[in-house]
C-alpha cells in the first residue's frame, strides 16, 4: 500500500525567507505521481505543483519548487520569499500508476506553515 | 471555468437522519474522488470512480456510507443512518483522468454536523 509520510506538524518562517517542508513516500509501482495541496483556514484545497516519477527535472511553479529525490523517496515542497499569505497547511500526495490502482491517491496528514511579519 | 461544485456547503442534522452530499465534477473529467477531512484522522480517501465506476471503495467506513456516479456529470454520497463521529468535512475533487500525473481539483466542501 501506498503511503505519505509528513514529519512537521507544524513550521515557522519569517516572511520573506524561504522555507522546506519535508514530504516522504511508499510505493513500489513505478509510475507515479506526486503532488502538494494549499490549505488556506478557509478551507479549500488549492493545486500547488506537480512532479512525475519518470522527470528528471525538479519542478518549479514561481515561488514553489519541489525537490524529488527519487532513491530516498522524498519530494520536499521548497517555498521561497515567503509571505503573509503562504500561512496554511501543506499537504502532500501521491496518485499511483494506471497498472495498479488506477488513479488511486493519498494524502500525507500535512504540515501548518506560519509566516511571522 | 465552473469548479467543482458541492452542495449543501453545510448541514447540521440529527443523528439517525439520512444525509446525502451532491457533487457535480468538472465537465470532461472522469475521475471523481470523495473524501472527509476530520482534526483526528486527517484527509481521508473514501471511494473515487473511474469513468462513473468505483474503482476502490476501501475508505468507506461502513455499510452507512454509500456512493453513487449515474452519469459523468453527477455523483453523491448518502450516509444512512448518520451519527454524531460522522461529523467532518466532506471533499469531492475531479481529475481529468485517472493517469497519474493529473491534479485533482477540489470543490469548495461540505460541513457536516451531526448533533
Amino acid at each position: 500500500a501506498q503511503k505519505i509520510t509528513q514529519t512537521q506538524p507544524g513550521m515557522f518562517v519569517q516572511e520573506k525567507e524561504a522555507v522546506t517542508l519535508d514530504c516522504t513516500y511508499d510505493t513500489s509501482d513505478q509510475s507515479y505521481g506526486l503532488f502538494w495541496y494549499k490549505q488556506p483556514s478557509s478551507g479549500e484545497m488549492i493545486f500547488l505543483i506537480y512532479q512525475g516519477s519518470y522527470d528528471e527535472q525538479n519542478a518549479t511553479e514561481g515561488r514553489y519548487s519541489l525537490n524529488f529525490q527519487k532513491a530516498r523517496k522524498s519530494a520536499n515542497l521548497v517555498i521561497s520569499a515567503s509571505q503573509l499569505g503562504d500561512s496554511a497547511m501543506y499537504f502532500c500526495a501521491m496518485r499511483e500508476g494506471w497498472n495498479t490502482n488506477a488513479g488511486k491517491s493519498t494524502f500525507g496528514d500535512g504540515t501548518t506553515l506560519t509566516v511571522k511579519p | 471555468d465552473a469548479g467543482v461544485i458541492q452542495s449543501p456547503r453545510h448541514e447540521v442534522t440529527e443523528m439517525g437522519q439520512e444525509v446525502t452530499l451532491r457533487c457535480k465534477p468538472i465537465s470532461g473529467h472522469n475521475s471523481l474522488f470523495w473524501y472527509r477531512q476530520t482534526m483526528m484522522r486527517g484527509l481521508e480517501l473514501l471511494i473515487y470512480f473511474n469513468n462513473n465506476v468505483p474503482i476502490d471503495d476501501s475508505g468507506m467506513p461502513e455499510d452507512r456510507f454509500s456512493a453513487k456516479m449515474p452519469n459523468a456529470s453527477f455523483s453523491t454520497l448518502k450516509i444512512q443512518p448518520s451519527e454524531p463521529r460522522d461529523s467532518a468535512v466532506y471533499f469531492c475533487a475531479s481529475s481529468p483522468s485517472e493517469v497519474s500525473n493529473q491534479p485533482q481539483h477540489f470543490g469548495d466542501g461540505t460541513r457536516l454536523s451531526i448533533l
